[in-house]
């Protein structure tokens, strides 16, 4: 059973451009966390998605980010218009029951870096 | 908001020295979980404490959870270098639309040397 997949890995991006990360979450699991990390920092949560419903994006910066979570396919956050602040590791985290104290799995996150 | 301030931000030790890392905030949580992270990986759960006064032992890695739920130690017996790496606390919300989420402490830096 793989585990949670993100990728690219690595994206490099210039100001202005846009930033597409995409997460596949653990089979069997429909709960997708996005969580963003500054260096030497602990990660801050951006937005909660089910399949096809975004639950919570309390943390999400209402310009500029979205989030989804299609039937079929992989959770996508795109990051608009890209400045030099939002460099930082992004990482999904998925869990298959609702139940707030069910282990969450991380994947390895995806390296912004806006030149 | 609920915050989580972890402290220190930073431990060098020696191999075989015990240390503390302590995980405070003025808001009640369902629940605390510990992670470990590795450079350019993303966290690995350690342990979930659930119950106020809960003590869980993991080999030589000892969690507390604070009788109100609000504060929590990690605290590791005779640390080996291979125990060097970035420790998260992070609470789980229990109410309203937070639906199990996340909030990290700032994290440790633990390193320890041979």
């Amino acid at each position: 059973n793989a585990g949670v997949m993100q990728n690219p890995r690595h994206l490099v991006r210039r100001r202005g451009q846009e930033a597409r990360l995409r997460c596949s979450p653990m089979k069997g699991h429909s709960h997708v966390y996005w969580y963003r990390q500054l260096p030497e920092e602990g990660l801050k949560f951006m937005v909660y998605l089910q399949k096809e419903n975004i639950i919570d994006e309390s943390g999400m910066p209402k310009e500029r980010f979205s989030a989804e979570f299609p039937k079929e396919g992989p959770s996508i956050l795109r990051i608009q218009q890209v400045v030099r602040g939002d460099s930082a590791a992004y990482f999904c985290a998925s869990k298959p029951n609702l139940g707030t104290n069910e282990k969450l799995f991380f994947g390895s996150g995806t390296q912004l870096s806006v030149l | 908001t609920q915050l989580l301030e972890q402290s220190p931000q930073f431990l060098s030790i020696q191999e075989g020295e015990n240390l503390t890392v302590y995980c405070n905030s003025s808001s009640v949580f369902s629940s605390l979980q510990w992670y470990r992270q590795e450079p350019g990986e993303g966290p690995v759960l350690l342990v979930t404490v659930v119950t106020g006064g809960e003590v869980k032992k993991l080999k030589r890695l000892t969690f507390q959870f604070g009788d109100a739920r609000k504060d929590s130690s990690l605290h590791i017996t005779a640390a080996q270098t291979g125990d060097t790496g970035l420790y998260l606390c992070a609470g789980v919300d229990a109410g309203g639309t937070s639906y199990g989420k996340l909030t990290f402490g700032q994290g440790t830096i633990l390193t320890v040397h041979p």
